[in-house]
């Protein structure tokens, strides 16, 4: 059974058309992390959430914002996509361990193609 | 410098032959640390944890120096399916993870 589920799995969107990701989670974990990864990269942590409460990148464009309704649910939005933008979404979940880090679970991604 | 370094490769090697990766991280502050697998157009997964005292996951072994700040991984008698990226991963606690490039292997029959 999927744990962690990311639709869509492919992502058309036009120049500059928003464009919402989403992600959800059957294992209750409190923490959601979103990453970008372009093609030969390593994944890039665009941000995350530890509960409620939002952790940005420093480096994270503002064009990238998240939204965290509920704990299973997480959406990426992309209010202005540019062509860099085009890459893998990945979206990931992790337990907490009173600070360290536990194993993250990845969902399988959405590809986002930016014409 | 970058946080996390491993060479890229990519490895070319025969079937049963033995491999090792690297991984350098530049803050010594670190906590946790974690060897990932992702195939081609996949998602990473989980290959092992890796601590102090070392470990070993069937024909897998993991160490940890933290004095000289680097992590490896060890493949013995490698199967064509270990073809796949290895990505180092490395966290300073808080949710803080930084994932390495990854080292691209290629096993040939």
């Amino acid at each position: 059974d999927a744990m962690v589920i990311q639709n869509p799995r492919y992502q058309v969107t036009q120049f500059g058309k928003p464009v919402t990701l989403s992600c959800s989670q059957t294992l209750n974990h409190n923490v959601m992390y979103w990453y970008q990864q372009k093609s030969s990269q390593a994944p890039k942590l665009l941000f995350h959430y530890y509960d409620k409460d939002f952790n940005n990148e420093a480096d994270t464009p503002d064009n990238f914002q998240s939204r965290r309704p509920n704990t299973s649910f997480c959406f990426l939005d992309i209010r202005s996509p540019g062509l860099g933008d085009a890459a893998m979404y990945l979206c990931a979940t992790s337990g907490d361990s009173g600070g360290l880090q536990e194993t993250q679970y990845f969902g399988p991604g959405t590809r986002l193609l930016v014409l | 410098r970058k946080e996390v370094e491993q060479d890229p490769g990519p490895f070319n090697v025969p079937e049963g032959a033995t491999v090792a990766f690297n991984c350098t991280y530049s803050n010594s502050a670190s906590q946790s640390f974690f060897w990932y697998r992702q195939d081609c157009r996949k998602e990473p997964k989980l290959l092992m944890s890796v601590y102090s005292s070392g470990n070993e996951d069937g024909r897998f072994t993991a160490q940890l120096n933290r004095a000289s700040q680097y992590i490896s991984l060890l493949i013995r008698d490698s199967k064509l399916s270990d073809s796949a990226t290895y990505l180092c991963v490395v966290s300073t606690g808080g949710s803080k993870t930084i994932f390495g490039a990854g080292t691209r292997l290629f096993v040939k029959a």
